[in-house]
């Protein structure tokens, strides 16, 4: 059975810091893996999708890369920002591809 | 466009009695999931929608939880005789339903208190 963990449950940090949040998975099988933003009462924010052939996905601040045989994925937040603050989860497929599995997420705290 | 709707926002209701929570994906998405998340619990699985049809009801935690889905647009997820434990935001995403790595994409949810 696929089980998502991620590591640090919590985080704080000043403004303007470098940032690793860490995934693990113990089913190398999969299509895919995502990272989403939650904030407080909101839905979920899609913010990288790394397919299983590739290594590593970008988009503005944010860099995710994704080691499949290793069951690891890295989201790195660079300059982080108070508008940051939000909580991070990270989701692979169940490879029926029918449904995403998450972890139970990283809440960050950007302090200015 | 728009994105996903949830409704109610918000749902109070009492111990035993009947809810139903909507979900109207995106346009001209195939694909419709509903997920729940407990109070500090990760997200879990509920149910899979591919056009009508439903092959993946794995999630579902009793009989009591059902879900449909008409013209392979709006979905009804609904729990009969609802209990505490069914306390939870009810989240629900679309996809294009095309392939394996198609981004899901997540309405507001739906909160619901049993009191």
């Amino acid at each position: 059975k696929q089980e998502v963990t991620q590591i640090p449950a919590a985080l704080s940090v000043p403004e303007g810091e470098n940032l690793v949040l860490n995934c693990s998975f113990t089913d190398s099988a999969i299509y895919n893996l995502q990272w989403f933003r939650q904030d407080p009462g909101k839905g979920l924010t899609s913010l990288l999708l790394i397919q299983s052939s590739q290594r590593e996905q970008t988009s503005g601040r944010l860099n995710a890369s994704l080691d499949k045989s290793s069951g690891r994925s890295t989201l790195y937040i660079a300059a982080s920002q108070p508008g940051d603050s939000a909580t991070y989860l990270c989701a692979v497929d169940n490879q029926a591809g029918t449904a995403l599995i998450f972890g139970k997420g990283t809440t960050l705290s950007v302090s200015s | 466009g728009a994105g996903v709707s949830q409704s109610p926002s918000n749902k109070v209701t009492e111990k035993g009695k009947d809810v139903e929570l909507r979900c109207d994906p995106i346009s001209g998405h195939t694909a419709l999931y509903w997920y729940r998340q407990r109070l500090g619990q990760g997200l879990e699985f509920l149910i899979y929608f591919q056009g009508n049809s439903a092959p993946d009801k794995s999630g579902l935690p009793s009989d009591r939880f059902s879900a449909e889905r008409t013209g392979e647009s709006v979905s009804t997820l609904t729990i009969q005789r609802t209990q505490q434990e069914d306390s939870a935001v009810y989240l629900c995403a679309s996809s294009a339903g095309l392939t394996h790595t198609d981004t899901q994409y997540f309405g507001p949810g739906t909160r619901l208190t049993v009191l």
